[in-house]
């Protein structure tokens, strides 16, 4: 099993541009998350999806969209990519959204200019 | 507002000697706690968990509600545990893990 993973490993951005960052899991999860990193702040929850079909903000939603596609894959979209966007994305999953552990896909490396 | 706080940044031991990582929360309620651990390039993962009482790979952390701490201990370090730890509360009722801005640790040979 691949566990979570997360596509693309790096991408750059130039301030306007727009794109989806795509998440998929193999382990029958009901939940999903996405989480953005910067140094200093820790993990910090943009959207999180309870169950194929919902989703739901979280702490940092702004300048984001999210689709769950299915019950495998959760996509997060920057509409208009922002400097403040470039950060460390992270895509976790969980049996569900009481699950006691959460497992973490790679992360997507972002920098917008 | 729900908060964790993680002190040290950087930390850094012998091989050998005790290490502790402070998480300190601000929570309603009882909060279950967690500490993940990211090595060096590895994904984030759960290390251990509150409730269960474990011992994972030599650590143990225990709750203390009057302090409203969670420190992460081990009695002797060892280079494997050179790492990013974040400890993590989340409400019993709500949905969310809160992760700490994480401690670096650093087991000097």
């Amino acid at each position: 099993n691949a566990g979570v993973t997360q596509t693309p490993k790096f991408q750059v951005l130039k301030t306007g541009q727009s794109m989806t960052l795509q998440c998929a899991q193999d382990m029958n999860h009901n939940s999903m998350y996405w989480y953005r990193q910067d140094p200093g702040m820790g993990l910090r929850l943009i959207y999180y999806s309870a169950s194929e079909g919902t989703t739901d903000k979280g702490e940092v939603p702004n300048g984001y969209n999210v689709s769950r596609l299915n019950k495998r894959e959760f996509s997060l979209r920057l509409e208009s990519a922002a400097p403040s966007q470039t950060s460390v994305y992270f895509c976790a999953s969980s049996e569900a959204l009481q699950g006691i552990e959460q497992y973490f896909g790679p992360g997507t490396r972002l920098t917008v200019t | 507002a729900q908060r964790v706080t993680q002190p040290e940044k950087l930390l850094s031991v012998f091989k050998g000697a005790p290490v502790e990582l402070k998480c300190n929360y601000s929570y309603s309620g009882s909060p279950e706690l967690f500490w993940y651990v990211q090595y060096s390039r590895q994904r984030l993962q759960l290390l251990l968990r509150h409730i269960s009482r474990e011992s994972i790979k030599g650590f143990t952390a225990d709750l203390n509600k009057g302090e409203t701490s969670f420190h992460l201990k081990k009695p002797f370090a060892q280079e494997e545990d050179s790492a990013m730890y974040y400890c993590a509360p989340k409400t019993r009722t709500g949905n969310q893990f809160y992760f700490g801005t994480g401690t670096s640790l650093t087991v000097i040979p």
